[in-house]
């Protein structure tokens, strides 16, 4: 068990629809990542926050966007789903922006869109 | 632009015997380096990690990986398999000016026969 969790952990939803992934990071770690998993493009990097504030993007589409609370919780919206944006969505931590730093990785949110 | 390739895509191993999993970087720094294990229906759990000092590092479950900086490699080794090493191991890279996001490879499947 990493300390990270996401929720919900399965989540099946149609075309066209909204769906937003939560995640809580361990205890004291300040940064949150979010990951794309799929079998066509692999493990993929969408967005960094630390503390509240967003600190790097990657592949992350426009129909997509993210936020960090206060309490450190992250959410990631996912709108205007389509088929493709089926996959695994994981939700990683870290204690803060070092690139040294170990990510733990939560046990992740399968998105079926239909 | 920083990258990792995992030339084997699958690998199969009898219980026992020796395992190598290659990895080979792109990155124009000193590369942070990490080896994560996915085990089915789980999240990624880190091996072991890399950033400086001794090139051999020692993770857990009895993994070692070694850093060659002249072959930009950062291979994964153990000396004896076991049925429950079965997974899915993915080396990653990041870095300073990486904005702290890793990098993954695409990711080598072990198999062990019994």
């Amino acid at each position: 068990d990493s300390g990270v969790t996401q929720t919900p952990k399965h989540l099946i939803t149609a075309t066209g629809q909204r769906v937003t992934l939560r995640c809580s990071p361990r205890s004291g770690d300040l940064s949150v990542y979010w990951y794309q998993q799929s079998l066509d493009q692999g493990l993929q990097f969408l967005i960094h926050y630390y503390n509240g504030e967003e600190r790097a993007k990657g592949n992350i589409l426009e129909r997509f966007s993210a936020q960090q609370f206060p309490d450190l919780h992250s959410e990631l919206n996912l709108s205007s789903l389509e088929l493709g944006d089926s996959a695994l969505y994981f939700c990683a931590s870290s204690a803060g922006t070092s690139g040294t730093g170990a990510k733990y990785f939560g046990p992740g949110t399968r998105l079926t869109v239909t | 632009a920083q990258s990792v390739t995992q030339p084997d895509i699958h690998i199969t191993v009898s219980e026992g015997a020796s395992l190598e999993l290659r990895c080979n970087y792109s990155y124009g720094a000193t590369p942070y380096l990490f080896w994560y294990v996915q085990s089915p229906g789980q999240g990624l759990q880190l091996l072991l990690k890399y950033f400086s000092g001794d090139t051999l590092v020692q993770g857990i479950k009895g993994f070692e990986a070694e850093f060659k900086r002249s072959q930009s490699s950062f291979n994964l080794r153990k000396p004896s398999v076991h049925w429950s090493d079965a997974a899915e191991y993915f080396c990653a890279v990041g870095g300073v000016g990486a904005g702290n996001m890793l990098t993954f490879g695409g990711g080598t499947r072990l198999m062990v026969k019994p």
